[in-house]
């Protein structure tokens, strides 16, 4: 099973600032590495697949990048509404599908 | 616009079992593969179930293999989640997932959840 590692757990920013949240796997996942947003009381969300594509309606803000064991995703001007949990999430090697604990992006 | 609704959540005593349903609207359902994804309280995400498109193969991780079974009637545009043999530890919202392709595990579509309580 591929183990999905996020850090940091809790990101403190304040709006207008750039956000680094990292997801290393326990083994090579390639490029399949998706990540997705989750507010309070809504379900998740995707933004980015495959490492560096972003789904459709994501603002250019948000931007993928890694492949292999580690990889990045970048906001790089915090806007009020982005202040929400996000997770990663590999395809490469499954069942099962995993997804990484979490990274709180908060105010 | 691709719409996914879930239903069937509730209370179930330890060693119940549910039916949840998924309602699907706006693509051609039997075509593309088909995931259920739960959160318990608080928790992060848990992928507990996947169907394929058009060949309707399944797959589950071990922590519930045996226990849940993954299916879909193409005539009603639903997906189902039969769960027995429930656990305190199942309790979650589940969220049905509707994938890029037939076998292209992107979820790319999320339903709004059910939420499954097992509690005596």
């Amino acid at each position: 099973e591929v183990v999905l590692t996020q850090s940091p757990a809790t990101l403190s920013l304040s709006p207008g600032e750039r956000a680094t949240l990292s997801c290393r796997a326990s083994q090579n996942v390639d490029n399949y590495l998706a990540w997705f947003q989750q507010k309070p009381g809504q379900a998740p969300r995707l933004l980015i697949y495959d490492a560096s594509n972003r789904a459709t309606g994501i603002p250019a803000r948000f931007s993928g990048s890694g492949s292999g064991t580690d990889f990045t995703l970048t906001i790089s001007s915090l806007e009020p509404e982005d202040f929400a949990v996000y997770y990663c999430q590999q395809r490469k090697t499954w069942p099962p599908l995993t997804f990484g604990g979490g990274t709180k992006v908060e105010i | 616009e691709v719409q996914l609704l879930e239903s069937g959540g509730g209370l179930v005593q330890p060693g119940g079992s549910l039916r949840l349903s998924c309602v699907a609207s706006g693509f051609t359902f039997r075509n593309y593969a088909m995931s259920w994804v739960r959160q318990a309280p608080g928790k992060g995400l848990e992928w507990v179930a996947a169907i394929s498109g058009s060949d309707d193969r399944t797959f589950y991780p071990d922590s519930v293999r045996g226990r849940f079974t993954i299916s879909r009637d193409s005539s009603e545009n639903t997906l189902y989640l039969q769960v027995n043999s429930l656990r305190s530890e199942d309790t979650a919202i589940y969220y049905c997932a509707k994938a890029w392709t037939h076998t292209n595990m992107v979820l790319e579509y999320w339903g709004q959840g059910t939420l499954v309580t097992v509690s005596s």
